[in-house]
């Protein structure tokens, strides 16, 4: 069974510069995460999707940060303008269900200079 | 905020030795989850626990749930420096909404 995907792996960019995410889960899997990692905590959730729609996006910086998720299978997720703060490793998962086992994807480290 | 909180913070045991790892939370919840992380795997899941389950096990890894303390132990028996991670414990809201939240880990070393 294929794993979740992300890409890219590592991304350095300028402060105000904008960046984009992708993530494919598992198939068949209906439930996806975005999560904020940084060094030393524990991942932060950003937004979960159910299908292609939004479960819960409590703590997206929504002034910067948007997420989509076309047709329940892929999601993207961007930010624009970046800010020194949003260095960190920004993980994707997705799992059967909502509450069930996630299977989280390698990450993407971002670091903004 | 953190829903989840890991204690301690950091372990430093020798191989063949027992861990344990707590986690505290605040309220009422669905399921409770336990992860490892590691540079070599990333996150990994180890053991889910519903709130109506008290122990549950996986090889040498036990997770007990007390929901009227609201918190939970996993125990790693006859570590191996393989299990060298940080372990978080994620866990969701009672409801219908499963949004999970992790804790903040602890680090555990185990020394060869």
């Amino acid at each position: 069974e294929a794993g979740v995907a992300q890409s890219p792996r590592y991304k350095i960019i300028e402060k105000r510069q904008s960046v984009a995410f992708w993530c494919n889960p598992i198939s068949g899997h209906a439930t996806l995460y975005w999560y904020q990692q940084i060094l030393g905590q524990g991942p932060k959730l950003l937004i979960q999707f159910q299908n292609n729609g939004v479960v819960d996006d409590s703590q997206l910086p929504k002034d910067r940060f948007s997420a989509e998720r076309l047709k329940g299978v892929d999601s993207t997720l961007k930010i624009q303008p970046a800010k020194l703060e949003d260095s960190a490793v920004y993980l994707c998962a997705s799992s059967l269900e909502a509450g069930g086992e996630q299977y989280f994807g390698p990450g993407t480290r971002l670091t903004v200079t | 905020s953190q829903q989840g909180e890991e204690d301690p913070q950091a372990l430093s045991i020798q191989e063949g030795e027992n861990a344990t790892m707590n986690c505290s939370y605040k309220t009422s919840i669905n399921n409770l989850q336990w992860y490892r992380q590691n540079s070599g795997r990333g996150l990994v899941h180890l053991i889910l626990i519903r709130s109506n389950e008290r122990e549950k096990h996986s090889g040498r890894l036990r997770v007990t749930l007390d929901t009227s303390k609201k918190s939970s132990s996993l125990l790693i028996t006859a570590s191996r420096a393989a299990d060298t991670a940080s372990y978080f414990c994620a866990t969701d809201a009672s409801g219908g909404s499963y949004i999970p939240t992790f804790g903040r880990g602890t680090s555990l070393i185990v020394h060869p």
